[in-house]
């Protein structure tokens, strides 16, 4: 079973405006979440991550929340840029594994709309 | 919810002797797999991408000869270092996406960590 769920296959959003990704959790042993950006034909790269002992981190205009009592974890992008339409993925790891299994979660299609 | 297996989970090996390395979607049939490598700041680095019953495509600097990936069903990928050194050492992570769906829906493995004497 999926331990980490983006449910929005897709989302399309206007340039200039918020975009926000979703990510939920099932595992209570998560305690360090990451999300990555892949372009077609590319490997998903590193964006931002936060620790479960904090409830948000901003990196210019990339920002995780995380709520640890629901099991949920969000990216807002803002202003969105054309250059952000990508498939993001959320990943949560545990430190009972070092910190370096990953469970990624199927991820979301992103399309900025000029 | 569809599944991806690697196996072995963690292998150590000596320098010099080959690997294999397989992932299984357990309850889906896969028509594309894809193989990673992690690298320091949990960076993923797309080493190949395997159809099944065609050769895989690898990414430029990916030694074909070295990784040698077999998709020979539609639920298992292997990928097997030959002749593996101590600079192969690395967390190697599997995704799949679901046969006869369009989409970006990938389901990724929970990754093999080898290390090279």
């Amino acid at each position: 079973d999926q331990q980490v769920k983006q449910n929005s296959p897709s989302l399309s959003v206007q340039e200039g405006r918020i975009s926000i990704l979703n990510c939920d959790y099932t595992n209570s042993m998560f305690d360090y979440f990451l999300w990555y950006k892949k372009y077609p034909a590319e490997g998903p790269t590193f964006l931002i991550s936060i620790s479960s002992i904090k409830d948000k981190n901003e990196d210019g205009r990339f920002t995780v929340f995380l709520n640890k009592s629901a099991k949920h974890l969000s990216l807002h992008i803002v202003p969105s840029q054309p250059g952000d339409s990508a498939v993001y993925f959320c990943a949560a790891s545990a430190l009972d594994f070092g910190n370096e299994k990953l469970t990624f979660g199927t991820g979301t299609r992103l399309t900025i709309i000029p | 919810g569809a599944v991806v297996s690697q196996h072995p989970s963690r292998v150590i090996c000596k320098s010099g002797t080959s690997v294999k390395i397989e992932c299984r979607s357990l309850d889906f049939q896969a028509t594309t797999m894809f193989w990673y490598r992690q690298f320091p700041k949990k960076s993923l680095m797309l080493m190949a991408t395997s159809n099944e019953g065609s050769k895989a495509t690898y990414e430029q600097g990916v030694e074909k000869d070295k990784f040698l990936i077999n998709h020979a069903s539609l639920t298992l990928s292997t990928l097997t270092v030959t002749s593996a050194h101590p600079e192969d050492s690395s967390f190697y992570i599997c995704s799949a996406t679901l046969a006869g769906v369009v989409g970006d829906t990938q389901y990724f493995g929970p990754g093999t960590r080898l290390t090279v004497l």
